[in-house]
């Protein structure tokens, strides 16, 4: 099955710093990636997500590219804000999977003041 | 639009005793699903329901638990006997539909969670 591996685990930035959270994957069938946000005791809010048959988008502070020879995704914040302290996580799914999320192991993003 | 809606939220229970938690999808939204997430790691999926048809149960520790979608709206999780190692947060979730289509229609959006303590 797929699986999915994020890294780092825990970042820590200066406010209005940008921060970068890195995924992989293992299945090249793979054609779904979303990011979710999880406050702490809150649910999972999706912030962004991207289709295999794009490149990169983006969300005003947010970007999302992903490299498919390589099997790889990324998520970008710019002008990091202290409320954009959260865990992140990404996911991947594919056509055919019945729209199973497979999720990475988190990155704790902590913004300083 | 209403969210997915889960209870009970917390709950804490001795091991081998049984637990069961509720969900309630967003409105429309034929599929539904049950992740576990345990503490400091991703949610993972236990059970998927397109209406009131299971698509996929390979993570369900069957043995214990047990899942239904009577009537394709409404779930309901059940853990017995409950182990300590089942402690977790029991996400609920629910998108519109199921595999690829229009831009967000098969956005998966989640419930608060029940929070499970096993002791």
């Amino acid at each position: 099955g797929e699986n999915v591996e994020q890294h780092p685990s825990t970042l820590s930035v200066q406010e209005g710093d940008s921060a970068v959270i890195k995924c992989t994957y293992s299945d090249s069938a793979s054609n779904y990636f979303p990011w979710y946000k999880q406050e702490l005791g809150k649910r999972p809010q999706l912030i962004i997500d991207i289709r295999s048959n794009v490149g990169e988008k983006k969300d005003q502070r947010i970007a999302v590219t992903l490299n498919k020879t390589a099997k790889h995704f990324s998520l970008h914040i710019t002008e990091t804000q202290p409320e954009d302290s959260a865990v992140y996580f990404c996911a991947a799914s594919k056509t055919g999977g019945g729209n199973k999320l497979t999720f990475g192991t988190g990155t704790q993003l902590k913004v300083e003041l | 639009e209403a969210g997915v809606a889960q209870s009970p939220r917390y709950k804490i229970i001795e091991k081998r005793q049984s637990v069961a938690f509720w969900c309630n999808p967003i409105s429309g939204h034929a599929t539904l699903y049950w992740y576990q997430q345990i503490l400091g790691q991703g949610p993972k999926l236990l059970i998927q329901f397109q209406n009131n048809g299971v698509v996929d149960d390979s993570q369900l520790p069957k043995d214990r638990f047990s899942a239904e979608r009577l009537k394709g709206v409404d779930s309901t999780l059940k853990i017995q006997p409950a182990k300590l190692e089942d402690s977790a947060v029991y996400l609920c979730a629910s998108s519109l539909i199921i595999g690829p289509g229009e831009q967000g229609r098969n956005t998966i959006y989640f419930g608060e969670g029940s929070w499970l303590t096993v002791v």
